[in-house]
């Protein structure tokens, strides 16, 4: 029962370097999220689909793209990555309906920007 | 503006006391209220839930969270606080009908020996 999976779990990068963080979940849940947890901030939404081929912006989304090409995978591009993006990421993701259900996280990318 | 606000960013209690972790919220669509807890190094796991069918809401580990519409809290409580509860909790509401929700800025749980 693998739920939501996150690779990598760890990640050091250098300034301009690109990446993609995956994510995949295996509920069949329409609704997929990433967000960004700092210290004393909470989790911030990045973006966010509510389907497949549907994305949108969360509340920090500058810097990173994501696209939904099937249900299952929802992956996050760091396009050239810069030190304010050093962050735990974590991806969730929902079933249908209204944003009553609960979210299923995923265990968490811990990402380091020299 | 559609907020919540944890009012504690630390809590200590000793073990075998009761818990009191406080949730104010502001939103217009809030059908739902939730509580989420994170131990070290591990991703959020529900708590708990508020879907307006009762007031007072049970979760696991016995935790338990009473809505106040008048008040606007969502306040968690356990009457005795175990070792294995140390961990953050996130009071989060929802702000509209799709993913856009609200992650209290957490309250970090230490329990005294």
């Amino acid at each position: 029962n693998a739920g939501v999976t996150q690779t990598p779990k760890f990640q050091v990068l250098k300034t301009g370097q690109s990446m993609t963080l995956q994510c995949a979940q295996d509920m069949n849940h329409e609704y997929m999220s990433w967000y960004r947890q700092d210290p004393g901030m909470g989790l911030r939404l990045i973006h966010y689909s509510v389907g497949a081929g549907i994305t949108d912006q969360g509340e920090v989304p500058n810097g990173y793209n994501v696209s939904r090409s099937t249900t299952e995978d929802f992956p996050l591009r760091l396009l050239s990555a810069a030190p304010s993006q050093t962050s735990v990421y974590f991806c969730a993701s929902r079933g249908g309906g209204n944003a009553g259900q609960p979210q299923h996280f995923g265990d968490g990318t811990r990402l380091s920007i020299l | 503006a559609q907020s919540v606000t944890q009012l504690d960013s630390h809590v200590s209690v000793s073990e075998g006391t009761p818990v009191l972790l406080r949730c104010n919220y502001s939103s217009s669509y809030s059908p739902s209220l939730f509580w989420y807890v994170q131990h070290p190094n591990k991703g959020l796991q529900l708590l708990l839930k508020y879907t307006s069918a009762a007031t007072l809401v049970k979760g696991i580990n016995g935790f338990e969270a009473e809505f106040k519409k008048s008040e606007t809290s969502f306040h968690l409580t356990k009457p005795s606080a175990h070792m294995s509860d140390a961990a953050e909790y996130f009071c989060v509401v929802p702000m509209n009908r799709d993913d856009k929700i609200i992650f209290g800025k957490g309250t970090r749980l230490h329990i005294l020996p």
